[in-house]
């Protein structure tokens, strides 16, 4: 069956401008997490989002990343103002409710230029 | 300041030996732990969970052990196979919570 996917999979933006990165999780999947991963300083938890919530938990750092979900089974990371230290790769996972085992995407490698 | 560990960047293993890949934590209010396999252009993969009432879960060539007391858990996988090599992450969730603290990763090279 289908996975997770993410979109793009590539993704150059300038500084300050914002961007969106999308994820479409395994249906029937109730929660969806993004993650930061960067090299050297594993991955962090960005927001998670349970059930039907339009918009996730706060992210850190705080005020720029923002993730809603417009469907059950997609989610959208926003980041505002890009910076240069943004540059790494985000991960979307899900997974069924009370389950511990998540699914990941394949990533979206963001570079702020 | 990480609360998950994974000391070794790399580790290199023959073809037919014994692969240890060693996490530790922080924080003695992690009660589930996962291990995940990355290979280069893909998502982490699950492999193998453990609670923390446990200290032993095996599932065919991989068997994760938790020490509590010295909040330390560590992969076996017997026998290594060339597809095996990948990156390996630790991840920790606390008692209550699904979200999860990753590690670092460690490179696992399994030489034929």
């Amino acid at each position: 069956g289908a996975g997770v996917s993410q979109s793009p999979r590539y993704k150059v933006a300038k500084r300050g401008r914002d961007v969106a990165l999308r994820c479409d999780s395994i249906s029937g999947h109730v929660t969806l997490y993004w993650y930061r991963q960067t090299l050297g300083q594993g991955s962090e938890v960005l927001t998670y989002s349970q059930s039907d919530a339009q918009r996730d938990k706060s992210g850190r750092p705080s005020g720029r990343f923002s993730a809603e979900r417009p469907e059950r089974s997609v989610s959208t990371l926003k980041i505002q103002r890009t910076e240069q230290g943004d540059s790494a790769v985000y991960l979307c996972a899900s997974s069924s409710l009370w389950a511990h085992e998540q699914y990941f995407g394949p990533g979206t490698r963001l570079t702020v230029t | 300041d990480q609360q998950v560990k994974q000391n070794s960047p790399s580790l290199s293993v023959q073809e037919g030996r014994i692969s240890i890949l060693n996490c530790d934590y922080t924080n003695s209010m992690f009660d589930y732990f996962l291990w995940y396999k990355k290979y280069p252009a893909e998502g982490p993969t699950f492999l193998i969970s453990i609670s923390s009432i446990k200290d032993k879960n095996e599932d065919g060539r991989f068997t994760v052990f938790l020490n509590k007391s010295a909040k330390h858990l560590s992969l076996h996988i017997v026998p290594s196979q060339p597809g095996d090599s990948a990156v390996y992450f630790c991840a920790a969730s606390l008692s209550g919570t699904y979200k999860y603290i990753f590690g670092t990763g460690t490179r696992l090279k399994v030489l034929a």
